[in-house]
């Protein structure tokens, strides 16, 4: 199995906090992704990551931000949460963006009350 | 709005039954993927097809890809309880764009 741990697996938190959700390989792949996943609409990207501090916002990037400094860990941040927020959030990673394989975390399930 | 659609987004069928999943899309792709996704699990990697026209078959599933690039199906012969799961395609680009998903309940 491809080495992603994604932190925490389960999270509640209130409506208007900020909350941090992180995504750690050990594969060293270039590519970081993060999705949200709700019935009815598949996977969505959020944003995503090409190398350390390169970034680029995806479908449903709008209340979201992300960060990269290492290799190795992708960080999502949620800056004020919503509702609307609730969702089972995917990191996945790849070599060489969507021409190879993805392989993704465990998932993250994100309550906002 | 997605660039893939898939259909049906749900399918309840016995075991034994034969089935086919479409993912369409107007946009061309240079190749395409299918996941497979189980309940509290993330997707895993079932197969990418890359030329026009392409066949390829994995036991009882089968993957074609469209002539034209833009269109994909996935057909599962003999139907098993395990095969139970969320079916995803995914076309290539810098990211990969999923489709909405096929939710397969194979009832024993």
């Amino acid at each position: 199995d491809a080495g992603i741990t994604q932190s925490p697996r389960h999270k509640v938190t209130e409506t208007g906090t900020p909350v941090t959700l992180r995504c750690h390989q050990t594969e060293n792949h270039r590519y970081m992704y993060w999705y949200r996943q709700d019935p009815g609409h598949g996977l969505r990207l959020i944003h995503y990551s090409y190398g350390v501090k390169d970034t680029d916002k995806g479908e449903v990037s709008d209340g979201y931000s992300v960060s990269r400094s290492k290799t190795e860990d992708f960080l999502l941040t949620l800056e004020s949460a919503t509702s609307s927020q609730t969702s089972v959030y995917f990191c996945a990673i790849s070599e060489s963006g969507g021409y190879t394989e993805a392989f993704f975390g465990q998932g993250t399930r994100l309550t906002v009350v | 709005t997605q660039l893939l659609e898939q259909s049906p987004q749900f399918l309840s069928i016995q075991e034994g039954e034969n089935l086919t999943v479409y993912c369409n899309s107007s946009s061309v792709f240079s190749s395409l993927q299918w996941y497979r996704q189980e309940p509290g699990e993330g997707p895993v990697l079932l197969v990418t097809v890359v030329t026009g026209g392409e066949v390829k078959k994995l036991k009882r599933l089968t993957f074609q890809f469209g002539d034209a690039r833009k269109d994909s199906s996935l057909h599962i012969t003999a139907a098993q309880p395990g095969d139970t799961g969320l079916y995803l395609c995914a076309g290539s680009g810098n990211q990969f764009y999923f489709g909405t998903g096929t939710s397969l309940t194979v009832i024993p």
